[in-house]
């Protein structure tokens, strides 16, 4: 079955750019999306089509996508910004549905 | 304002069958394909399926874990999404959230519910 891999943690002092990597072989063929939760909380779309953002989020948030590996870059990173990010795409088929397995970004 | 809200999570025992609603308002509902995602206590997000649109056939999709035993349907009088859960498995306790999923190039989703728990524990 196919699979996106994340790095399980980044960590970064406030202030910072952190950046976070999905890899996937369908990425090339398929968009890439990314989503924020907070703990106790519902996932919130901050990215999508690889680098759109939806209206309401900060301009800190932007992604990008080279060959078979996306990354979402938040720049200045802020305290509120800790989470657990989880990118999502499709196979190459175009039918399932697929997360990554989530990195936990702490902000030192 | 669009809303999700999630409702019918129980304890349940192995073998037997849930279902569980979505109940929606704020956008057209059947204008949208809807999707249903769980997360496991302490685990990542987890795909389980999604129903397109009339305009797109209904038709549904499936996780590998979950294929032939779930069923995903949709009432779009009632702006309505179910998830019908049967022969249940210890591994498919989790939260079960419904997202509105908006198609362009690709499936994403825009909304989220706050999800409702399914324990399946003897």
């Amino acid at each position: 079955s196919y699979e996106l891999t994340q790095p399980p943690s980044v960590s970064v002092s406030p202030g910072q750019t952190a950046r976070i990597t999905c890899s996937g072989d369908a990425l090339p063929k398929q968009y890439a999306y990314w989503y924020q939760q907070k703990p106790g909380q519902a996932p919130v779309l901050v990215i999508y089509k690889d680098s759109e953002r939806p209206s309401g989020i900060p301009e800190r948030f932007s992604g990008s996508s080279s060959g078979t590996t996306v990354t979402l870059t938040i720049s200045g990173v802020q305290a509120e910004d800790e989470a657990d990010y989880y990118c999502q795409s499709a196979d190459s088929s175009d039918t399932y549905v697929v997360f990554g397995g989530g990195t936990k970004l702490t902000v030192l | 304002e669009v809303q999700l809200v999630e409702s019918g999570g129980a304890l349940v025992q192995p073998g037997r069958s849930l279902r569980l609603s979505c109940t929606t308002s704020g956008f057209t509902f059947g204008d949208y394909a809807m999707n249903w995602v769980r997360q496991a206590p302490g685990k990542g997000l987890e795909w389980v399926g999604f129903i397109r649109s009339k305009a797109y056939g209904g038709t549904t999709e499936y996780a590998a874990s979950v294929k032939g035993r779930f069923t995903i349907s949709r009432d779009d009088s009632k702006s309505i999404a179910y998830l019908q859960m049967n022969s249940l498995k210890t591994e498919d306790t989790a939260v079960y959230s419904c997202t509105r999923a908006y198609y362009d190039l690709g499936y994403y989703f825009d909304n989220w519910g706050q999800g409702t728990l399914v324990t399946v524990s003897s």
